[in-house]
């Protein structure tokens, strides 16, 4: 059935080393984004891409990078320059930029 | 960041009884406002969505209301249940992105 895998749902990385969250759709869609929650609080958007080969900053990019090789995938990673990593990773997509996101389940990465 | 906060505000409602959980926006440009719901541990679920040439509209048990002179938006939920306890975001978009407010927690009381 179509929708939005992330995967792992939960991650342990050590202090220090990069670690890339995968995030799929086969929901055709355009647009892809990453947001980042951390306990009690709302979505912060990190990166988003409207289409293939394309992407932009959101609001807290810092630490973090993207890539949009294919339609279908927006992988993130959190590189060791991102001074708190331990949150809760959110992807979602949209068929366009007048549409609804849809989300995956998330991917919990703790840090140690 | 925009949609940080320290707490989440908490409403607590009577089960059976309507919820009202209410969400300010900031940008009078926003044109497409949608309203999530978010289990514990689990990625936020539509669950209305609503343009801003409109001030009403209804779903199944759900209706949002949009204010666009104070930048207010609403989700009413009917005869609420257990099964609507979560933590619910306002969401607007401007141009690509799509910006969370702070959220509100439902706390059900049996």
């Amino acid at each position: 059935d179509g929708g939005i895998t992330q995967s792992p749902k939960y991650l342990f990385r050590k202090e220090g080393q990069n670690v890339t969250l995968s995030c799929e759709q086969n929901l055709n869609h355009d647009a892809m984004y990453w947001y980042r929650q951390d306990p009690g609080q709302g979505l912060r958007l990190i990166y988003y891409s409207q289409i293939v080969n394309d992407f932009q900053k959101g609001d807290i990019a810092e630490g973090y990078s993207v890539s949009r090789e294919k339609k279908e995938s927006f992988p993130l990673t959190v590189t060791s320059a991102q001074k708190n990593p331990t949150a809760f990773y959110l992807c979602a997509s949209s068929r366009s930029q007048e549409t609804e996101a849809f989300f995956g389940q998330g991917t919990r990465l703790t840090v140690v | 960041g925009e949609s940080v906060g320290l707490h989440l505000p908490t409403l607590s409602v009577q089960e059976g009884d309507n919820s009202i959980i209410n969400c300010a926006y900031s940008n009078s440009a926003s044109d497409y406002f949608i309203w999530y719901k978010q289990e514990s541990g689990k990625g936020p679920q539509f669950i209305i969505d609503i343009r801003s040439n409109m001030d009403k509209r209804q779903g199944q048990r759900v209706t949002v209301l949009l204010n666009k002179t104070v930048k207010h938006l609403s989700l009413q939920i009917a005869a609420t249940q257990p099964g609507d306890s979560a933590v619910y975001f306002c969401a607007e978009r401007r141009g690509d992105k799509i910006i969370f407010g702070k959220g509100t927690r439902l706390h059900i009381l049996p």
